[in-house]
């Protein structure tokens, strides 16, 4: 199966500022990563995903990094904007059977973005 | 598109009580999942379907926790009693058939369930 989790439970930043979120996680057979962003009163939404055979993926402000050698992957969100403020997840599959498909999530960092 | 809808949104039951969530996902995904959230937590799975079919449910307290996706389309998920410990936010989610996109689950807003 897989376990992941986050350095840090907070995170809080300035306005304009670029953040960066981290997970770590324990299969090294792990092939997929998604991170998503949870408001306040709403679901889990999908940010950005990366499988294993990259490095590095990019979307609009949103920058996800894998470092499979240490079983790290980061968030880089730039620019950060007051609408940025949410819990952070990483999540990522248990590989195989009946599993397929299922998300082990790690706990979440609260970040909190100040004007 | 419309997103996964659920209902009610907020519940507060009392302890022993059953309680009943609704969950329709969006069109055109037959894999639907159900969460449970913490306090604090990331989602745990509770249960996932293919179709009516309930392909994992090895997470799910079967002696108090039932679902059903009877039509594969729109599901309930059902707990009798409850307990203090089911206080959680109830997740929905739903995710595309192609294998490559199986992972890109999609969840509805949750309902938010306190037994007292």
């Amino acid at each position: 199966g897989e376990s992941v989790g986050l350095h840090l439970p907070t995170l809080s930043v300035q306005e304009g500022d670029n953040s960066i979120i981290n997970c770590a996680y324990s299969n090294s057979a792990s092939d997929y990563f998604i991170w998503y962003k949870q408001e306040s009163g709403k679901g889990p939404q999908f940010i950005i995903d990366i499988r294993s055979n990259m490095d590095k993926r990019q979307g609009q402000r949103v920058t996800v990094l894998l470092n499979k050698t240490v079983k790290h992957l980061s968030l880089q969100i730039a620019a950060t904007q007051p609408g940025d403020s949410a819990v952070y997840f990483c999540a990522g599959p248990n590989a195989g059977g009946t599993s397929y498909g299922k998300l082990t999530f790690g706990q979440g960092t609260i970040l909190t973005v100040h004007p | 598109e419309a997103g996964v809808v659920q209902s009610p949104r907020y519940k507060i039951i009392e302890k022993k009580q059953p309680v009943a969530f609704w969950c329709n996902p969006i069109s055109g995904h037959n894999t639907l999942y159900w969460y449970r959230q913490n306090l604090g937590q990331g989602p745990e799975l509770l249960i996932r379907y293919e179709n009516e079919e309930a392909v994992d449910d090895s997470q799910l307290p079967k002696d108090r926790f039932s679902a059903e996706r009877l039509k594969g389309v729109d599901s309930t998920l059902k707990i009798q009693p409850a307990e203090l410990g089911d206080s959680a936010v109830y997740l929905c989610a739903s995710s595309p058939d192609h294998l490559d996109r199986s992972y890109e689950q999609y969840f509805g807003p949750g309902t938010r369930l306190t037994v007292t």
